[in-house]
């Protein structure tokens, strides 16, 4: 385990279908984050989970969005009847229990085209 | 107001320049200052903390006013291998783990 992998890389759906991401975090981090990030922009936080519990969302994180931890380990992010504006790069990050901040480390990434 | 503001740029030097990059944070709690670097197409990968009492890591130097609520990037002698975004990242502080970026400064090292 050396990274944080997010599946799938690339996803492509039409307006109105509902999409799924996984976020696999290194394995003795127990924070797992959730940023989007759209062109010319820097990444803009989701939600954040200890564990399994989810601690923190953002208004972003409209009820179409929802985000789970089951088992405080791999984390997935879905979108509900998607739309336009939801075509994004959508990054997980994770980090261990040291300092607020400190210790990220991001996946590669999903790209989401919504059409 | 945003909350982090950077020059987005794109900030055109030749290689061995020395280009500096200023960021502004409208939150005054915010405990801790990064600087992080994005290629395009990338994830953002940490360039290095910043501290109050500065700090330097080989050919990039970073500064922190409190006071003032700015962070500066310095970047001596660059090369092309430095072209990339330069993202300003704030955590907010008051117990929240988020990070907050700004949209990032645009870099080209022309050789």
């Amino acid at each position: 385990d050396t990274g944080v992998s997010q599946d799938p890389r690339h996803k492509i759906t039409k307006r109105g279908q509902n999409v799924t991401f996984r976020c696999d975090p290194i394995s003795e981090h127990n924070r797992l984050y959730w940023y989007r990030q759209t062109l010319g922009q820097g990444p803009e936080f989701l939600t954040y989970f200890q564990n399994e519990a989810q601690l923190e969302k953002s208004r972003l994180l409209s009820d179409r969005f929802s985000a789970e931890r089951p088992k405080g380990s791999f984390s997935t992010l879905e979108i509900q009847r998607t739309e336009q504006g939801d075509s994004a790069m959508y990054l997980c990050a994770s980090s261990d229990t040291g300092p607020a901040g400190y210790g990220y480390t991001f996946g590669s990434g999903t790209r989401l085209t919504v059409v | 107001r945003k909350e982090v503001e950077q020059d987005p740029g794109p900030f055109n030097v030749p290689e061995g320049a020395t280009v500096a990059f200023n960021c502004t944070y409208s939150n005054s709690a915010s405990q801790s200052f990064f600087w992080y670097r994005q290629d395009c197409r990338k994830e953002p990968k940490l360039l290095m903390s910043v501290y109050s009492s500065g700090n330097e890591d080989g050919r990039f130097t970073a500064q922190l006013n409190r006071a003032s609520q700015y962070i500066s990037l310095l970047i001596r002698d660059s090369k092309l291998s430095d072209s990339a975004t330069y993202l300003c990242v704030v955590n907010p502080g008051t117990g929240r783990r988020a990070l907050t970026f700004g949209s990032g400064t645009r870099l080209q090292v022309q050789p």
